[in-house]
């Protein structure tokens, strides 16, 4: 039962474009949404979060954005950098718990 | 500050054999948790530790799999005997501030 789906594995955009990369769930319960980066041999790396009261949080180049009605979130990375290349994970927590569920990953390609 | 520390990164073992991962949490982090990450997908919860009390071990398969965290601090992660299927990643990981989670690099583990 894969209560949080990243339905595209990869996405490639050129140097200095905007990259949306885009999570839906399916649990209600989930009030807390994070994303992750993954680069190659290392561990996930926090990102950037968003509570469900809200539906936008900024940070620099990342915004992510949550539509409660349509069980959907995205992240924008404005403007894309080589350096963004990296697996990109989508979580979802709710009851005030520990317990996060992650997507697939997305590969996110960022080309000069 | 030191991150989450993994040992050993990798390890081969042929199939029937036990096998054993380390974790060193951040320092004051009460929480540790132990992931699993199979290929092409996202990290899978395998067991949460408060303190030393296992408090979700819900998905840990007991018949195999084992934990321990001796004085609230480090834990162990042991499988035997390996099977094939249990080639992943396994991804330690530890918290101080509920949901804001931090990763280690993971040990890759490869049954043959």
């Amino acid at each position: 039962d894969q209560q949080v789906k990243q339905n595209s594995p990869s996405l490639s955009v050129q140097e200095g474009r905007i990259s949306i990369l885009n999570c839906d769930y399916t649990n209600s319960m989930f009030d807390y949404f994070l994303w992750y980066k993954k680069y190659p041999a290392e561990g996930p790396t926090f990102l950037i979060s968003i509570s469900s009261i809200k539906d936008k949080n900024e940070d620099g180049r990342f915004t992510v954005f949550l539509n409660k009605s349509a069980k959907h979130l995205s992240l924008h990375i404005v403007p894309s950098q080589p350096g963004d290349s990296a697996v990109y994970f989508c979580a979802a927590s709710g009851d005030n718990n520990n317990d996060m569920r992650f997507g697939a990953g997305t590969r996110l390609t960022v080309k000069p | 500050e030191a991150g989450v520390v993994q040992s050993p990164r990798y390890k081969i073992i042929e199939k029937k054999q036990p096998v054993a991962f380390w974790c060193n949490p951040i320092s004051g982090h009460n929480t540790l948790y132990w992931y699993r990450q199979n290929l092409g997908q996202g990290p899978e919860l395998l067991i949460r530790y408060e303190n030393e009390e296992a408090v979700d071990d819900s998905q840990l398969p007991k018949d195999r799999f084992s934990a321990e965290r001796l004085k609230g601090v480090d834990s162990t992660l042991k499988i035997q005997p390996a099977e094939l299927g249990d080639s992943a990643v396994y991804l330690c990981a530890s918290s101080k501030i509920l949901r804001h989670v931090f990763f280690g690099p993971g040990t890759r583990l490869t049954v043959l």
